[in-house]
């Protein structure tokens, strides 16, 4: 899996108001998708891993989804607050790379009070 | 989840001097990776770590360049060689308890170099 794209770049979102945004990857040899929020000055920090097609992971406020016949997962935010300001990752893994994540570009996330 | 210690978590290092990083895991893991983002640029794979053989590198990064070390599973090193300014990067290291799981990352490194 070498092409991963994650839209928008960057957003900026009123506090209180719901986002979401998009992770493209080829659907070829899809073994999982990682989602991770990266906040600045801070490492990484998983917030799931989905494998099935039509998968719906929820934590909290944030949830995910996942259509690997297409080729794109959507990330959720309800009711962004200031702590919700990071970079969102995807990384698909590939059946082929074993372990191996190639990561988009992120989308920053800016929570605005 | 695993807790990782990374070390130095920044530096700012002359040109053409090497820089060692360490990862410390608190408990035993097969996988362990080194990641690195430049600026403006996504979280790239350097290598896989192999504990007791040749760390596994990914297209664009070499063994002279980026010498790994894993003696053992809970310890790795990676040393930045011969460094120029376009090495200035967050390096992170991470590890994985095995398939469909999530990776766990270190604070980071964030390396600026003169």
């Amino acid at each position: 899996i070498l092409n991963v794209e994650q839209s928008p770049q960057s957003l900026h979102v009123q506090e209180g108001d719901s986002t979401n945004f998009t992770c493209s990857f080829p659907s070829s040899n899809f073994y999982a998708l990682h989602w991770y929020r990266w906040e600045t000055a801070k490492s990484p920090e998983a917030l799931f891993v989905m494998t099935l097609n039509g998968d719906e992971k929820k934590k909290g406020r944030i949830s995910a989804t996942l259509n690997t016949k297409e080729g794109y997962s959507y990330l959720y935010i309800k009711g962004s607050q200031p702590e919700d300001s990071a970079t969102y990752l995807c990384a698909p893994q590939g059946v082929q790379g074993a372990q191996k994540l190639v990561f988009g570009q992120g989308t920053r996330l800016t929570i605005n009070p | 989840s695993a807790v990782i210690s990374q070390k130095p978590s920044r530096d700012i290092c002359q040109r053409g001097t090497s820089l060692t990083i360490q990862c410390q895991v608190d408990s035993q893991v097969t996988m362990m990776f080194w990641y690195r983002q430049q600026p403006g640029q996504s979280l790239t794979l350097i290598a896989t770590a192999n504990q007791g053989s040749e760390a596994t590198y990914e297209s664009g990064f070499v063994i002279d360049k980026f010498p790994i070390s894993r003696p053992n599973l809970t310890f790795s090193t990676l040393t930045v060689s011969n460094m120029s300014p376009e090495d200035s990067s967050i390096y992170l290291c991470s590890v994985e308890r095995g398939p469909g799981q999530p990776q766990h990352f270190g604070d980071g490194t964030r390396l600026s170099i003169l």
